[in-house]
């Protein structure tokens, strides 16, 4: 059974402030998506990264996948309280298990004006 | 181009009733996955579908739950005999091909009185 650990589970900072949430695992991933959720709604997809090493800009937003596809993290700089929400990693596991998405337990942000 | 839509939003039953939950994939889409989210736990997958057909139910609890497909019309997630355990929240998503993104509804919350 594959697992993806997210840490921290919960993050209150001020604006202005950077934070780097992490998604670690012992297994490989295929793929690995960034999702953020708000209340009542549905995740929306953020970035997706396929490549060891590979790292992606979305405005403040910056994702990293981790040399051997185990790990990701996300960083967001100067964040914003319009950041505020739930972020969740999730893995594609590739294969038979291929449309299989592993979720993290996400990491609750809240940004104080 | 509308997303994926899901309904009903929020479905309340009794224990022993059936609850039906629908989804309706991107336009031009036809994968569809279905994920369950427990209060105070992730999302979890559920079963992978195409058109007509089951390729992957492995998170399906073995007992009372069922999934289709059709050629026609949405993705049917069906639960016979709720019991309390069954409140959740239901997510849909769909992608156009098994190696694409997925794109998640705003999904159904079960409540089982």
């Amino acid at each position: 059974t594959q697992l993806l650990e997210q840490s921290p589970q919960f993050l209150s900072i001020q604006e202005g402030e950077n934070l780097t949430v992490y998604c670690n695992s012992s297994s490989v991933f295929s793929s690995l998506q960034w999702y953020r959720q708000e209340p009542g709604e549905g995740p929306v997809l953020l970035v997706t990264v396929v490549t060891g090493g590979e790292v992606k800009k979305l405005k403040r937003l910056t994702f990293q996948f981790g040399d051997a596809r185990k790990d990701s993290s996300l960083h967001i700089t100067a964040a914003q309280p319009g950041d505020t929400g739930l972020y969740l990693c999730a893995g594609g596991a590739g294969g038979t298990s291929y449309g299989k998405l592993t979720f993290g337990q996400g990491t609750i942000l809240t940004v104080h004006p | 181009n509308a997303g994926v839509m899901q309904n009903p939003r929020h479905l309340v039953r009794r224990r022993g009733q059936e609850a039906r939950l629908r989804c309706s994939p991107m336009k031009g889409h036809s994968h569809v996955y279905w994920y369950r989210q427990l209060p105070e736990e992730g999302l979890k997958f559920m079963v992978y579908l195409q058109k007509e057909n089951i390729i992957d139910e492995s998170g399906m609890p073995k007992e009372r739950f069922s999934a289709e497909f059709p050629k026609e019309g949405p993705s049917i997630l069906r639960i016979q005999q709720v019991v309390r355990g069954d409140s959740a929240a239901y997510f849909c998503a769909s992608s156009p091909g098994l190696h694409n993104e997925q794109f998640f509804g705003p999904g159904t919350r079960l409540t089982v009185l």
